[in-house]
């Protein structure tokens, strides 16, 4: 079966970068999704990755290691609305379609 | 926001009850979707539809019934629903159902099942 793993919950101060890990389990990798949640809000797609690497938009980069089954997404020069959950997923086994990971709590501090 | 909205945005409903939720998307896309998120759990895939056509029903129990009369509107009809039913309904739209993995969310319906 698939799983993601992923912290429950990471912490950080203001203007501090910060990684947020996922690794997972699954039949037919095709890539790795991110995805931001303020509480109250609808997910934000953030990024894709296919393939290996980094790849940067902004403040937010997201990397993936198709050998380790793993990736993260690494957030810079964090500010206070940075604070929401963040969820990777990956294609489901059944097809084109989403498995999400349990979620990130990040809290930013001043 | 996002170009998915979602109606209501809140609703309480009787075990008895038949209600309705609409989301409708003003993207342009092909695919639309409709989760389950409950507290402390992943999001939860109910089902998919491409070009109005069901493509994936994911063993959600009959008391939920989709319906897509176009490729804008999505409809989750609902009947004798259970408290464990009550979470948060998102819908989301993808430009086809190939771009599954860049999925756009409307800010879902709160139900509580009393």
């Amino acid at each position: 079966g698939q799983s993601l793993e992923q912290p429950s919950e990471v912490t950080a101060v203001e203007g501090a970068i910060v990684q947020i890990n996922c690794t997972y389990q699954t039949s037919g990798f095709y890539g790795l999704s991110w995805y931001q949640q303020h509480d109250g809000g609808a997910p934000t797609f953030l990024s894709y990755n296919a393939l290996d690497g980094l790849e940067e938009t902004g403040r937010f980069s997201s990397f993936l290691s198709r050998s380790d089954s793993y990736g993260y997404l690494l957030l810079q020069e964090l500010q206070m609305k940075d604070s929401a959950s963040y969820f990777c997923a990956v294609r489901a086994e059944a097809g084109n379609m989403l498995t999400f990971g349990g979620g990130t709590r990040l809290m930013v501090k001043p | 926001e996002t170009g998915v909205t979602q109606t209501p945005r809140h609703l309480v409903m009787g075990m008895t009850n038949k209600k309705s939720l609409k989301c409708e998307q003003h993207l342009g896309h092909n695919a639309m979707y409709w989760y389950k998120q409950s507290a402390k759990k992943p999001l939860e895939l109910m089902f998919v539809y491409s070009l109005e056509e069901r493509v994936e029903n994911n063993s959600v129990p009959s008391r939920f019934s989709p319906e897509c009369p176009n490729s804008s509107h999505l409809f989750l009809h609902l009947h004798t629903l259970q408290p464990e039913d009550s979470a948060l309904y998102l819908c989301a739209s993808s430009h086809t159902h190939r771009d599954y993995y860049e999925q756009y969310f409307g800010p879902g319906t709160r139900l509580t099942v009393t």
